[in-house]
């Protein structure tokens, strides 16, 4: 069975400092990977996702994740931080046994100034 | 249009009360999904509809019941709810079941308190 593994649920970064959030795979199949971010009192958000077109994939608001089976990961980046990525980051992949998406325990991402 | 609409943002509502969530959306999609989310924690599945039919019912107690009358619409009706129930209650959709590849557009969620 799938699952997702985030390191970390709690990350604070400086403004203008890179962001890394780290997410981990497990799955017998070629899975296809999820970003979502969801900002204070609001729903989720797509960010980005990989369906195996390719292993680097760029999303809204200048992240981008990279696929790495080698590695079993799909961290999610960004060279800049700013004040309003902060907010709560969920990683997730789709279930290849029934029609569900597995999210990680979300990675919140403090931005300090 | 890639929105998903749900009302009201805010409930509050007594043990004996009985209460209607609602969601929508114009997308033409044929999927659509409720969650529950406790804070500081991931969206927990608790039904899917595919073609306005039940799909998945992830076991949830008969206090909470859904309903999708037309291909736009979802509903969650609420009776005899548990203080323990209080969470955002979040309502998804996407083109259809089947694709793992298919993105699931969320709505703002309702944001529920049992008293």
């Amino acid at each position: 069975a799938q699952s997702v593994t985030q390191l970390g649920s709690h990350v604070s970064v400086s403004e203008g400092a890179l962001v890394l959030l780290r997410c981990n795979y497990s799955s017998s199949v070629p899975p296809y990977l999820f970003w979502y971010v969801q900002y204070p009192n609001q729903g989720l958000q797509l960010l980005l996702k990989y369906t195996s077109a390719a292993t680097l994939v760029k999303g809204i608001n200048g992240f981008e994740a990279e696929f790495k089976k080698s590695e079993t990961s799909f961290h999610l980046t960004k060279p800049s931080a700013h004040m309003s990525d902060a907010a709560e980051y969920f990683c997730a992949v789709s279930s290849n046994r029934d029609d569900k998406i597995i999210f990680g325990k979300g990675t919140r991402l403090h931005i300090l100034p | 249009d890639t929105e998903v609409t749900q009302t009201p943002k805010h409930l509050v509502m007594g043990m004996t009360n009985k209460k209607s969530l609602k969601c929508e959306q114009h997308m033409g999609h044929r999927a659509m999904y409720w969650y529950k989310q406790k804070a500081k924690k991931p969206p927990e599945l608790m039904f899917v509809y595919s073609y306005e039919k039940l799909s998945i019912n992830e076991s949830v107690p008969s206090r909470f019941s859904p309903e999708c009358p037309n291909s736009s619409l979802l509903n969650l009706h609420l009776h005899a709810l548990q203080p323990e129930d209080s969470a955002l209650y979040l309502c998804a959709s996407s083109q259809d079941l089947g694709d793992l590849k298919e993105t699931q557009y969320f709505g703002p969620g309702t944001r529920l308190l049992v008293l």
